[in-house]
């Protein structure tokens, strides 16, 4: 099972330059995410989606914008990449209901370094 | 606004060592709480998830618990090994956030051989 994907891993971007993170889920799950991690620092929310076309900003979302046109997908786009947005972001997804309820998945984390 | 704690930040442990991680939180009102474990450059794993109605889980030698009057739950790892070491992080949903979790900073483990 694939679980959370996300593209690129990798990524170094010059001050404005705009990219999108790709994240995609193959179990189904109403629920996904965006975090960023800072080094030493905990998690922080960006931006969440509780389904198709619908999108909520969560701690930190300027900078970003979501789209959410199907279950499977949750692009992150950032318009002008600044230093400030240097980090490790991270995509996750949980169902709605179930046994267990809102157990959260992740993905392996895009490396985002804006010079 | 909800504020997650995690004491200590970081822990070195010998090996075969029984261990206990904490994680505190300031909003009782929660549904459920989740503990993590992170490698370096990885993401995150889950571990246990507690539900709001429930006082402990337990997968093989981790047992969780959950003490939502006081706001804390604890992590035990019995006999630690070296494959342990990790960043473990604890975070919570709250009842009225709609989906969103409030992570721990985390605590660093480092189980030596």
């Amino acid at each position: 099972n694939a679980g959370v994907t996300q593209t690129p891993k990798f990524r170094i971007l010059k001050i404005g330059q705009s990219m999108t993170l790709q994240c995609t889920q193959d179990m189904n799950h109403n629920y996904m995410y965006w975090y960023r991690q800072d080094p030493g620092m905990g998690l922080k929310l960006i931006y969440y989606s509780v389904g198709a076309g619908i999108t909520d900003k969560g701690e930190v979302p300027n900078g970003y914008n979501v789209s959410r046109s199907t279950t499977e997908d949750f692009p992150l786009r950032l318009e002008l990449a600044a230093p400030s947005q240097t980090s490790v972001y991270f995509c996750a997804s949980s169902r709605r209901q179930g046994n267990p309820s809102g157990e959260l998945f992740f993905g392996e984390g895009s490396r985002l370094t804006v010079l | 606004k909800q504020e997650v704690t995690q004491i200590p930040a970081a822990l070195s442990v010998p090996e075969g060592e029984n261990l206990v991680l904490n994680c505190s939180f300031t909003d009782s009102a929660i549904y459920n709480l989740q503990w993590f474990r992170q490698d370096p450059g990885k993401g995150l794993t889950s571990l246990l998830l507690i539900q709001s109605s429930q006082r402990e889980q337990t997968s093989g030698r981790l047992n969780a618990s959950l003490d939502k009057s006081s706001g804390r739950s604890t992590l035990y790892i019995a006999a630690s090994q070296p494959g342990d070491s990790a960043t473990y992080l604890c975070a919570v949903k709250e009842e009225t956030s709609g989906s969103r979790l409030t992570f721990g900073e985390g605590t660093q483990l480092t189980v030596n051989p």
